[in-house]
């Protein structure tokens, strides 16, 4: 089992950014993945889930800013946040369902 | 949203020490609850599911309690290779949630 986010470092306030976890060793129909952030030096926050059945959950704090979506014949899943922040600068991580964990991809927002 | 109050923010302890980090849950959450460590520059690492489950792999010198909406991570005998950060999650409602963190030193 392995994940891998990948995407941009840098976003721009007020732009949108978007983050691929690439998944292998399990389907995604079959467990859920999660996306987790990190600020700098502070601790985990739960963004949002993609249920195995393709269903998904946000994190209200995120104010509708977010989206997660797959591609199963990639195996990949998709985050989305739109009007960025420079309070978005963070430490990404998908997990299949808390259990493995990527490597973590980190963004920075700044203009 | 449910709120995880996690305690000590940090502490610092000895090689052989009994070590207890706790988290309060602001509502009901059964034991839906996972204890993670966290290495600098690694990833989350599951320690405990369920609240008192050790995860595959994990020494037996941690283990999981609960009593009542507290919920604490115990290690029995400290080694230097349990230095970390521990974050406390529960999964049972939207928003998920984690604990602020505990920062686990050596003295």
């Amino acid at each position: 089992v392995q994940l891998m986010e990948s995407g941009p470092g840098l976003g721009q306030p007020s732009q949108t950014l978007s983050l691929t976890c690439t998944v292998s060793g399990f389907s995604l129909t079959d467990y859920s993945v999660h996306w987790v952030r990190q600020p700098p030096g502070k601790g985990l926050e739960w963004m949002g889930v993609m249920w195995s059945g393709g269903s998904t959950e946000y994190n209200s704090a995120f104010n509708a800013r977010l989206s997660i979506s797959r591609d199963t014949s990639q195996s990949q899943v998709f985050v989305t946040i739109k009007s960025l922040k420079t309070e978005d600068t963070a430490i990404y991580y998908c997990t299949r369902y808390f259990d493995y964990w990527g490597q973590g991809v980190m963004v920075t927002v700044s203009s | 949203d449910i709120q995880m109050t996690q305690s000590p923010s940090s502490m610092s302890a000895s090689l052989g020490d009994r070590v207890t980090i706790l988290c309060q849950a602001s509502q009901d959450i059964g034991k839906n609850l996972i204890w993670f460590q966290q290495k600098p520059g690694k990833s989350p690492r599951p320690m405990i599911y369920f609240a008192t489950n050790l995860a595959n792999g994990v020494p037996s010198r941690f283990s999981g309690s609960r009593s009542g909406s507290d919920y604490s991570l115990t290690i029995s005998s400290l080694e230097s290779e349990d230095m970390a950060d521990y974050h406390c999650l529960q999964y049972k409602q939207y928003p998920y949630t984690f604990g602020a963190g505990t920062k686990l030193e050596l003295k």
